[in-house]
């Protein structure tokens, strides 16, 4: 148990629909990052908030954003639901700072869009 | 921008070696990390280099090699257990830290 949730495990919604994911890091890390990862694929980073702040952002799509509130907890909202948008969505969080390279990662949240 | 390339597959025998191989190309270097994923799980670190050397945790070592701009993963006495997909990731420095993760290795260890 790496210390990080994400809720729904898993989420089936139909084309067009805007879904919710919600991620808690462990317990004082200040960073948290998204990233998808769809069928055979590898783990594509999507947006890094840290502390509340948007750090960077990778290859997330307009019809996506998320959030950093401020008791840490994040939420990445996908919107127009496309098929090709089914994939793993995986929630990590870090201590931040130069400690970014050990990152923890949530159990994921399996979206099916049908 | 950066960019990593794995071998896609590997497979060997219980309580064998393997090495898994990852060159990169990037930005502002600081490390080089691993991870480990099993099927549908999450995925698990494993090891981080940020200088050149072999690094040892338990039946696991990792390697990197700054100059070659290539890394590493060995894992030693196999284990059934040890099949997985495994992740070599690289940090790119600046003021938005983020890693870059390789497409994967998919580890298969046969009986």
């Amino acid at each position: 148990d790496s210390g990080v949730t994400q809720t729904p495990k898993h989420l089936i919604t139909a084309t067009g629909q805007r879904v919710t994911l919600r991620c808690s890091p462990r317990s004082g890390d200040l960073s948290v990052y998204w990233y998808q990862q769809s069928l055979d694929q590898g783990l594509q980073f999507l947006i890094q908030y840290y502390n509340g702040e948007e750090r960077a952002k990778g290859n997330i799509l307009e019809r996506f954003s998320a959030q950093q509130f401020p008791d840490l907890h994040s939420e990445l909202n996908l919107s127009s639901l496309e098929l090709g948008d089914s994939a793993l969505y995986f929630c990590a969080s870090s201590v931040g700072g130069t400690s970014d390279n050990e990152q923890f990662f949530g159990p994921g949240t399996r979206l099916t869009v049908l | 921008g950066q960019s990593l390339e794995q071998p896609s597959e590997v497979t060997a025998v219980e309580g064998a070696i393997v090495q898994i191989n990852c060159t990169y190309q990037t930005s502002g270097f600081y490390g080089l990390s691993w991870y480990q994923q099993h099927d549908g799980g999450a995925p698990t670190f494993l090891s981080y280099n940020a200088l050149d050397g072999l690094e040892e945790t338990g039946r696991f070592s990792s390697f990197l090699s700054r100059s070659d701009s290539y890394g590493y993963l060995l894992l030693q006495e196999l284990q059934m257990k040890d099949s997985a997909s495994y992740f070599c990731a690289v940090g790119s420095s600046g003021s938005a830290r983020q890693l870059t993760f390789g497409s994967g290795t998919q580890l298969t260890v046969l009986p």
